[in-house]
Formats: structure tokens, sequence, C-alpha cells
């Protein structure tokens, strides 16, 4: 069992929808980073969060810690939102060696 | 600033050639990072290092060697490849004290 997982793994949405991606820990770490994967390959990091919530135009990060558990939630979705999302934990105590999620494929559609 | 540059962006090796991926960032960070990405499967760490002239093993350093003789350099080797290493290979550094980690545009490797 990966420590990071994701779900779900493929996402379609029209555009406008509200989403939704999730991610769940099993083990105990010191921040959960969000990044997004262009169609290109390129990879930006989104949020590093380690408690509550973030925001940034329309994307939107929270963590529950007692839960092990975070969202990314993107509002008013627009074509260029399609990209790959990873979750990826910095696990306590590993130097900041982040562990990564499988990643989540988003298709927004006109 | 370029951030983050790696070097080639596509190869194609025979089984049991050698090559040298070359990542450099001009961004003054202490931590650098080589990962490979597979379908299906997360970023793996393969080698990381914390300062220059200092390398460590990461989730899956078999058939990999790295060095670090220059701090803004990372170089990640292949010595004899097998075709199990065609896989996209990425770079990422990180400042010391900072959580963020900043990627390389990728190197897509296949070895035949």
């Amino acid at each position: 069992k990966n420590e990071v997982e994701q779900s779900p793994q493929n996402l379609t949405a029209q555009e406008g929808e509200f989403i939704t991606i999730n991610c769940s820990y099993s083990v105990g770490i010191s921040a959960l980073h969000w990044l997004q994967q262009h169609p290109g390959g390129g990879i930006v990091s989104l949020f590093m969060l380690s408690s509550g919530k973030k925001k940034h135009g329309r994307l939107i990060a929270t963590i529950n810690i007692q839960e092990k558990h975070s969202s990314l939630h993107i509002t008013a979705s627009h074509p260029r939102d399609s990209a790959v999302y990873i979750c990826a934990a910095s696990l306590t105590g590993t130097a900041s060696k982040l562990t990564f999620g499988t990643g989540t494929r988003l298709q927004v559609t006109l | 600033n370029a951030g983050v540059t790696q070097t080639p962006k596509f190869r194609v090796l025979k089984t049991g050639q050698s090559m040298t991926l070359l990542c450099a960032q001009d961004m003054n960070h202490e931590y650098m990072y080589w990962y490979r990405q597979d379908p299906g499967m997360g970023l793996r760490l393969i080698h990381y290092s914390v300062g220059e002239g200092t390398t460590a093993k990461g989730e899956v350093p078999d058939g990999y060697n790295v060095s670090r003789l220059k701090k803004q350099n990372f170089l990640l080797g292949l010595e004899s490849a097998a075709p199990s290493q065609t896989s996209v290979y990425f770079c990422a550094s990180r400042r010391t004290g900072g959580f963020e980690q900043y990627f390389g545009p990728g190197t897509r490797l296949t070895v035949t």
C-alpha cells in the first residue's frame, strides 16, 4: 500500500464545474504539497500546507491532520485546468524528501 | 533566472550503453533531487544531495550513480543502461529551510 493515495485517478468535468481531488496519507508528515503537471510534462508547485486551508485564485487546498486527509478544490473549472494534479507528502524526519501519490488526471471540456 | 534546467530533453540508448544526465540550477539551492516517473506510479526518488560534494540514495538507486561536484550541478549517470530504465527523469532543487521543490522540464529516456 502506498503511503500517499490519491483519488480519483481520472476525472472529466465540464467547464464551470466545481472539482475536488482527494489525498490520504498513512504516516506522519511535516507538510503536504499539491503540484500540477502540465500536458507538456512540466511540474509546478501549487501549494504547501501543514494545517488549515490555502487559496490561490480558483484553487483551494485544505488539510485535516487528524484524519490524514487533504483535498484540492478547483472552482469554476476551465479547460486550461486540464492537467495531472499530484499530491506529495514531506514525511517526518526525512530531510524533506517527498513521497508522491500517483496523480489525478483532470480533463475539463467545453 | 533559468531556474532548473535539464540536458538532454530526449535520448534513446541501446542496452548496455552509458550516459549522463545534467541538472543545473541558478537559485543557489543546497538540496537537489533526481526522480523518475513511470506510468501508473508516482515520482520516485533515485538519489539526492544536501549540498556540494554530498550524495545519498533514495528509493530506487540501483543502476544509477550521481555526483555533485559543483553546487549548481547534479549529474545522474547510467553506467550500463537497461530497458527497465526507460522513463522520464526529473531533477528538482530546494533551498535550505524551504519546503517547495522546483522542478526541471524532464528528460525522456528510452532504452531499447
